[in-house]
């Protein structure tokens, strides 16, 4: 199975600022023009709710601020300008082989 | 608007058997690959299993092959897992989810449930 790997496990940072978290997979999640990568935002006692797809794709009603980049095995997620609701864990995924496994979460906390 | 609500989880021995469902409501069901996904208590998301539109292909993660069964009935809008001799390290919520779009094969997930909880304990 691909594994992925996800940095930094713990990100401090304050309102406003801007953040880039990483994802790593073992092996490509790429095939042709497809980056089969995705991104979820998951708060305390919710489930998670999909921000990105395809790498770079947002999902429906997810602000601008949220963008997705990468391909083959690098992946990050950049939020421009944070804002008090965006403190919350972030996962990334893999649909390209199956299992479609999860990265480990990068916790992004407020400074 | 699109509604997964699980449920059949409790507390249950080590060994023993549940059956999980996901009732489907808001979209066509039979169009989408649905998936189970779980969290362990303050852990982070495990994918489970995955169903083809039909179900005729269904895929399993490692640590449940032989011991979980995804299943799906599209004239119920009914999604199933079958999870037998459960072990303590199964305990966690189990999510099911809705692909992002029809007919794709390989999908994230848009749209989750609630959960339901397992608890496997002596």
């Amino acid at each position: 199975e691909i594994v992925m790997t996800q940095s930094p496990a713990t990100l401090s940072v304050s309102p406003g600022e801007r953040v880039t978290l990483s994802c790593r997979a073992s092996q490509s999640v790429s095939q042709s023009v497809n980056d089969n990568m995705a991104w979820y935002q998951q708060k305390p006692g919710q489930p998670p709710r999909l921000l990105i797809y395809g790498a770079s794709t947002r999902a429906t009603g997810i602000p601008a601020r949220f963008s997705g980049g990468g391909s083959g095995t690098e992946f990050t997620l950049t939020i421009s300008s944070l804002q008090p609701e965006d403190f919350a864990i972030y996962y990334c995924q893999q649909y390209n082989n199956w299992p479609h496994t999860f990265g480990q979460g990068t916790n992004l906390e407020i400074k | 608007e699109v509604q997964l609500l699980e449920s059949g989880g409790g507390l249950i021995q080590p060994g023993g058997s549940l059956r999980l469902s996901c009732a489907a409501s808001g979209f066509t069901f039979n169009n989408y690959v649905m998936t189970w996904v779980r969290q362990a208590p303050g852990k982070g998301l495990q994918w489970v299993s995955g169903i083809s539109v039909s179900g005729d292909s269904t895929y399993y993660a490692d640590s449940v092959k032989g011991r979980f069964t995804i299943s799906r009935d599209n004239s119920k809008n009914t999604l199933y897992l079958q999870v037998n001799s459960l072990r303590v390290e199964d305990t966690a919520i189990y999510y099911c989810a809705k692909a992002v779009r029809a007919y794709a094969t390989s999908p994230p997930l848009d749209s989750w449930g609630q959960g339901t909880l397992i608890t496997v304990s002596s």
